[in-house]
């Protein structure tokens, strides 16, 4: 069965430093994998997706996100955080083929930003 | 020009009775999705509808019936309400197995 991994519950960065979450899974195969951002009482927010292609993908707000495959991991990073970054960030993989796509989600990280 | 909305944002209801989440969207989308996410932040899929047809079905109690009148449209209806079905029910749409894009989330409060 797929699962996704996000090892940080809570994360607190001081602004302008760098940011990496983690997100580790396991899939029978290569899977699709999105990155999204849930702001307090807001819906999710796609911030990048990996389908082929260049295992570096760049999202919105700065985000970037490494897919390596021998790891089974895609990992969330942005150079310099901003005050308004702080929100619940979960990875998410789905398949490649079907009519619909059951994305299995990680248990979230809560990002924090300190001034 | 929101692309998923869902209806109401908000539900405040007593135990045992009957409620209704409406979801739309304007993306142009062949596949509709229900989704819960529990106190924990946890999102777990429940449904999803493909051009009207039932495609995924979770284990979910059979008191969640989702009615998708067009692809447009994905209805969740809840039957005699428990505590336990308090969480944020959100509704997203995607091109087959694309992007999914999700709506802004309607807190069930069950009292």
């Amino acid at each position: 069965a797929q699962s996704v991994t996000q090892p940080d519950i809570h994360i607190t960065v001081s602004e302008g430093a760098s940011l990496e979450l983690r997100c580790n899974y396991s899939y029978g195969a290569t899977p699709y994998l999105f990155w999204y951002v849930q702001s307090p009482g807001q819906g999710l927010q796609l911030l990048l997706k990996y389908f082929s292609g260049d295992t570096l993908v760049q999202g919105i707000k700065g985000f970037e996100a490494e897919f390596k495959r021998s790891q089974s991991s895609f990992n969330l990073r942005k150079p310099s955080v901003h005050w308004s970054d702080a929100a619940e960030y979960f990875c998410a993989v789905g398949p490649r083929t079907g009519t619909a796509s059951k994305l299995t989600f990680g248990t979230g990280t809560r990002l924090q930003v300190t001034l | 020009d929101t692309a998923v909305s869902q209806t109401p944002k908000y539900l405040v209801t007593q135990m045992g009775n009957d409620k209704s989440i409406k979801c739309e969207q304007n993306l142009g989308h062949d596949t509709m999705y229900w989704y819960k996410q529990d106190s924990k932040k946890f999102l777990k899929i429940m449904f999803s509808y493909n051009n009207k047809e039932l495609i995924i079905n979770e284990t979910v109690p059979n008191r969640f019936s989702p009615k998708s009148p067009d692809k447009a449209h994905l209805n969740l209806h809840i039957n005699s309400l428990e505590l336990g079905d308090s969480a944020v029910y959100f509704c997203a749409s995607s091109q087959v197995s694309d992007t999914q894009y999700f709506g802004p989330g309607t807190r069930l409060t069950v009292l």
